[in-house]
């Protein structure tokens, strides 16, 4: 019944390791973004996807890579974790561009 | 369960007005409280955060205020731009990073 649902709620890694974060919404949504909420829980764009194509990348690291095998997917991959990653990563949906977003619960990442 | 309302739902006015879009909540037990523009195309843009202790924020012509005991907070825009026309949403923030929004304010500056 889950509308986005990201996996893992928590992640804890070290340093230098390749991680991913996978999200799914089964609301039939053409549009799905990834936020990143800081350590004061200010929330910033990071990417944004409609159907399968980017079409948002803030200013964020090469090491992040987005991959949206399809529509309900879009999935964070992050190479080369450095302690500054640790954060809330959430993952929202949205009919379109401009609609309501759909937010998941967050992934802790945790880089020790 | 949190409740986030925005009023009014959509607003216009002629460019070089003040403005105040308003949010009000039902649970005061939040860690802070965010203001969102959100543009056809551009997700959402953060504007201001504001936590729970502090009482406002302002940035450039913008300034939050933050009433916790009566579940308030409200978005000044000072001298309106046509580029400010977006749709604002509040939100609040839990220790448990839960989120909640409101349904946003439908902006309109006339030229």
């Amino acid at each position: 019944d889950t509308a986005v649902s990201q996996t893992p709620k928590y992640l804890v890694t070290q340093m230098g390791n390749d991680k991913s974060i996978k999200c799914e919404q089964n609301l039939g949504h053409d549009t799905m973004y990834w936020y990143k909420q800081d350590s004061k829980k200010f929330l910033k764009i990071m990417f944004s996807y409609n159907n399968k194509e980017l079409i948002i990348n803030e200013t964020v690291p090469n090491r992040f890579s987005p991959k949206s095998p399809d529509k309900a997917h879009l999935n964070l991959h992050i190479n080369s974790l450095e302690l500054g990653d640790s954060a809330v990563y959430f993952c929202a949906s949205s009919q379109r561009t401009n609609s309501p977003l759909h937010f998941g619960n967050g992934t802790r990442l945790t880089v020790t | 369960k949190q409740e986030v309302t925005q009023i009014p739902a959509a607003l216009s006015v002629p460019e070089g007005e003040n403005l105040v879009l308003n949010c009000s909540f039902t649970d005061s037990a939040i860690y802070n409280l965010q203001w969102f523009r959100q543009d056809p195309g551009k997700g959402l843009t953060s504007l201001l955060l504001i936590q729970s202790s502090q009482r406002e924020q302002t940035s450039g012509r913008l300034n939050a205020s933050l009433d916790k005991s009566s579940g308030r907070s409200t978005l000044y825009i000072a001298a309106s731009q046509p580029g400010d026309s977006a749709t604002y949403l509040c939100a609040t923030i839990r220790g448990d990073d839960k989120i909640i929004f409101g349904k946003g304010t439908r902006l309109h500056i006339l030229p």
